[in-house]
């Protein structure tokens, strides 16, 4: 079974320090990609980085790195430099692809609040 | 510019009545899917479809139905079956048959049965 683990509801963070948002997946499949969203309070779904299973590099993108431990399932989002405007709510996702398609399994996600 | 568009942007319900929402995209995706997220929650898959014509219940699917005539069009229908419809409903669109591309979404549709 296809799963992903968020473990903390709600973490806070002074701006300008770093923050970690954690994430955990299960599956067997060997191909799958990881992906973390960004869902400010207007409601859409922004997407910040991917993550292959078969990539050796973790990837980056701007601020945003992510800290691919294969062996360890985990996949957890690294914000630098926190901003105001990184207050919203984190998803996890996970794509594999299977005989039936390939959706997406979210998270439950982590509310992040950058304090002044 | 290409994107995903859902609409309307907020819809109001009476108990009873079926409602269905909007979602059209200009990506040339095959995929594409249906989620529901009530308020402080993640995201629950309710229908996805990897080509026209065809379509897979999700996790959530009693009291939703969907089509798929068009590969750009697909419309969710929320019956009066679903004995909680009022939340958040959000579609995206993906290329398939591959794990390393991302959903792109559409802004949200607030439903709310008055």
């Amino acid at each position: 079974a296809q799963k992903i683990t968020q473990t903390q509801p709600g973490m806070f963070v002074q701006e300008k320090e770093a923050v970690t948002l954690d994430c955990t997946y299960d599956t067997s499949d060997p191909s799958y990609g990881l992906f973390w969203y960004k869902q400010p309070s207007s409601g859409e779904m922004i997407f910040l980085i991917y993550q292959g299973s078969y990539d050796q590099q973790n990837a980056t993108e701007g601020r945003y790195s992510l800290n691919f431990q294969k062996a360890r399932k985990s996949a957890n989002l690294v914000i630098s430099a926190s901003q105001l405007g990184d207050s919203a709510m984190y998803f996890c996702a996970m794509r594999v692809l299977s005989n039936t398609g390939n959706q997406f399994y979210f998270g439950t996600g982590t509310s992040l609040t950058v304090i002044p | 510019d290409g994107g995903i568009t859902q609409s309307p942007k907020y819809l109001f319900r009476k108990e009873g009545q079926n409602v269905t929402l909007s979602c059209e995209q200009n990506l040339n995706h095959d995929a594409m899917y249906w989620y529901r997220q009530d308020p402080g929650q993640g995201l629950r898959l309710i229908y996805y479809s990897q080509i026209v014509n065809d379509f897979q219940k999700g996790d959530i699917a009693e009291g939703y139905s969907v089509s798929r005539e068009k590969k750009e069009s697909f419309p969710l229908t929320v019956t009066s079956a679903q004995k909680n419809p009022t939340a958040f409903y959000l579609c995206a669109s993906s290329r398939s048959w591959t794990a390393n591309t991302e959903a792109f979404f559409g802004q949200g549709t607030r439903l709310t049965v008055v």
